[in-house]
């Protein structure tokens, strides 16, 4: 099956400065990439995603990148601010199986 | 997203009950996904179900716990017999029949104690 690493595991970034958090993935045939930010003890909310047939994609502050050839993908956060700070979770889907596998998370903190 | 409604949002349950867990999909979406969250962890996928039907379970123990997604009312995850083991966040997320089927939103979770 899918199997989905992310790196790093935590991640402190003064703010005003870029985060970026990466994540491979092992199946070629996955082909949805979504971006999950958790607060602590709240639900998972959908940030970003991006689909295979593209290789990036950009709303605001964040932006995606995927590279299928190498089987990985990027979260980039510019400009952070101290409400960035959470736990942030990659994830990956195989086209025909609904289900989504995700990374053991990157805890970032922004330093105000 | 803030439209998945899960039930209750604590639990605590003794070892060797029961524990119900519900959840109701946002409006218009046919598909439900149940995902466990131990402390410090990802989340793991358990099982997919449309209406009245289990499309994926390859996530589930094979033992204590089911679930349905009736036609009428909530989604139901239940676990029989809890041990200490399922303490968890158990969060549910749906998707919708058409357009962008692949994004998932998810619920506030219900946090599972066992004692």
């Amino acid at each position: 099956g899918e199997n989905v690493e992310q790196h790093p595991s935590t991640l402190s970034v003064q703010e005003g400065d870029s985060a970026v958090i990466k994540c491979t993935y092992s199946d070629s045939a996955s082909n949805y990439f979504p971006w999950y930010k958790q607060e602590l003890g709240k639900r998972p909310q959908l940030i970003i995603d991006i689909r295979s047939n593209v290789g990036e994609k950009k709303d605001q502050r964040i932006a995606v990148t995927l590279n299928k050839t190498a089987k990985h993908f990027s979260l980039h956060i510019t400009e952070t601010q101290p409400e960035d700070s959470a736990v942030y979770f990659c994830a990956a889907k195989v086209g025909g199986n609904e289900k989504l596998t995700f990374g053991t998370g990157t805890r970032l903190t922004i330093i105000p | 997203n803030a439209g998945v409604m899960q039930n209750p949002r604590h639990l605590v349950r003794r070892r060797g009950q029961e524990a119900r867990l519900r959840c109701s999909p946002m409006k218009g979406h046919s598909h439900v996904y149940w995902y466990r969250q131990l402390p410090e962890e990802g989340l793991k996928f358990m099982v997919y179900l449309q209406k009245e039907n289990i499309i994926d379970e390859s996530g589930m123990p094979k033992e204590r716990f089911s679930a349905e997604f009736p036609k009428e009312g909530p989604s139901i995850l239940r676990i029989q017999q809890v041990v200490r083991g399922d303490s968890a966040a158990y969060f549910c997320a749906s998707s919708p029949k058409q357009g962008h089927t692949d994004t998932q939103y998810f619920g506030p979770g219900t946090r599972l104690t066992v004692l």
